[in-house]
């Protein structure tokens, strides 16, 4: 079974723009987390999308968005990015969101914001 | 998530066993705990995970006390391939953490030849 994709793996944008970044879970898969790492504050959760909704959100600005499609694949959003967004930004699947789904990381996309 | 405590660092020789503890004193009695590694600017890996008995697949095994409030993790011949920095995870019980785990600081395992 393929694990989880996301694309792009590289990314370099900025200041002010805004980057879409995708995430393909694994088959049959219907939860998607998204995480943000950066080597200051480790990795923090940034929402969670089960069957097209949001069902969890972290601490994070409204700069920060996303969405799940019918397929399960998300995509996240980041609006007038700052300086501050540059991370490793991860997404996990599983097949639900209940503590006893394992979730399944993938490489992980790195923004560059300049 | 219940608080996870793990030591910043630890070595390993090559070929012995690398034992990596986890004190998780506030676990609630129907919290999971999740142990993952991150290889250096890769995602995380799920390594295993287990509730109360001792639990062991083809990557390592997990130890947890009897009263739950400890686990550690084994690598039975650790080799080179394995330095990364090891989470010790107990997300929400409950039955839903809608997605959430909470990585703390890690444990930086470095295996020396």
């Amino acid at each position: 079974k393929a694990g989880v994709t996301q694309t792009p793996r590289y990314l370099i944008k900025t200041r002010g723009q805004q980057v879409t970044l995708s995430c393909s879970p694994i088959s049959g898969h219907r939860s998607v987390s998204w995480y943000q790492q950066t080597p200051g504050q480790g990795l923090q959760f940034l929402f969670e999308y089960f069957s097209e909704t949001q069902r969890n959100k972290g601490n994070f600005p409204g700069r920060f968005s996303g969405r799940q499609f019918s397929n399960s694949r998300s995509e996240m959003n980041v609006s007038t990015l700052e300086l501050g967004d540059s991370a490793l930004y991860l997404c996990a699947s599983s097949l639900g969101h209940r503590e006893t789904d394992t979730q399944y990381f993938g490489p992980g996309t790195r923004l560059t914001v300049l | 998530d219940a608080k996870t405590t793990q030591p910043p660092s630890m070595d390993c020789a090559e070929g012995r066993a690398a034992n990596l503890p986890c004190n998780h004193s506030t676990i609630s009695g129907n919290e999971y705990v999740y142990w993952y590694r991150q290889i250096h600017s890769q995602g995380p890996q799920y390594i295993i995970h287990g509730l109360k008995n001792n639990e062991t697949n083809e990557m390592a095994s997990l130890i947890i006390t009897e009263d739950r409030k400890s686990s550690t993790l084994i690598l039975p011949h650790a080799t080179l391939r394995d330095t990364a920095v090891y989470y010790c995870i107990a997300p929400n019980a409950g039955g839903t953490s809608y997605g959430k785990l909470t990585f703390g600081q890690g444990t930086i395992l470095t295996v020396h030849p």
